[in-house]
């Protein structure tokens, strides 16, 4: 089955310790997102990358960090720098056609992290 | 300034009635793109149903439609024949032409609907 999936769904760690969430997906897509989703709000774009060793800042970056080292993988790291890392972390991934609007962005099942 | 609005915070519709969500969107791109997400209490998001700017047919899918009125930049989703299984967030966005280049998505912050028998 194509998809993406996110390990692990719930995560806790200790405050002042890095964290790296993973994201996966097999379905061939160019480019991938992470979000951020706090109770009550919306998404924001924390960083996302179109090609393979390349990513860009979104809204939210300060306090994280990504790599892309493959095109199946993009996993993200919650620094100690990041202030309030508790939240919901969603991943996507998407074709990666830049001259497409319905370039339609796919979710993957999230991982909730909390900091203790 | 916020670039999705989605004024209503919860619902609560009845099983096989029709429910609409609304949604509002700042732009002064002509070129856009509307999605409309579901998040049920998985926390996944689940890919609905878009709309381009220059779409002249309200887009569907299933029982999903939406009510692209672009004079008055909104976009609302409207279920057909609510089942159960529609309880969840709602969440609309906008992705817009920056230059030569679509920007990113864009969200609201979502609206609660539950569905009850």
């Amino acid at each position: 089955d194509g998809g993406i999936t996110q390990s692990p769904k719930y995560l806790f760690r200790k405050e002042g310790q890095n964290v790296t969430l993973s994201c996966e997906q097999n379905l061939n897509h160019d480019a991938m997102y992470w979000y951020r989703q706090d109770p009550g709000q919306g998404l924001r774009l924390i960083y996302y990358s179109q090609i393979v060793n390349d990513f860009q800042k979104g809204d939210i970056a300060e306090g994280y960090s990504v790599s892309r080292e493959k095109k199946e993988s993009f996993p993200l790291t919650v620094t100690s720098a990041q202030k309030n890392p508790t939240a919901f972390y969603l991943c996507a991934s998407s074709i990666g056609s830049g001259d497409d609007f319905t370039d339609t962005q796919y979710f993957g099942p999230g991982t909730r992290l909390t900091v203790l | 300034a916020q670039k999705i609005t989605q004024t209503q915070p919860g619902m609560f519709v009845q099983e096989k009635e029709a429910v609409t969500l609304d949604c509002t969107y700042d732009t002064s791109d002509q070129s856009y793109g509307l999605f409309w997400y579901k998040q049920p209490s998985s926390g996944e998001m689940i890919f609905l149903i878009y709309q381009g700017s220059y779409d002249e047919q309200n887009a569907t899918e299933g029982r999903y439609s939406l009510n692209f009125q672009k004079a008055r930049k909104s976009a609302n989703l409207v279920i057909s024949a609510s089942q159960l299984g529609d309880s969840a967030m709602y969440f609309c966005a906008m992705r817009e032409l920056l230059g030569d280049s679509w920007g990113k998505l864009q969200f609201g912050a979502g609206t609660q609907v539950v569905v009850t028998p």
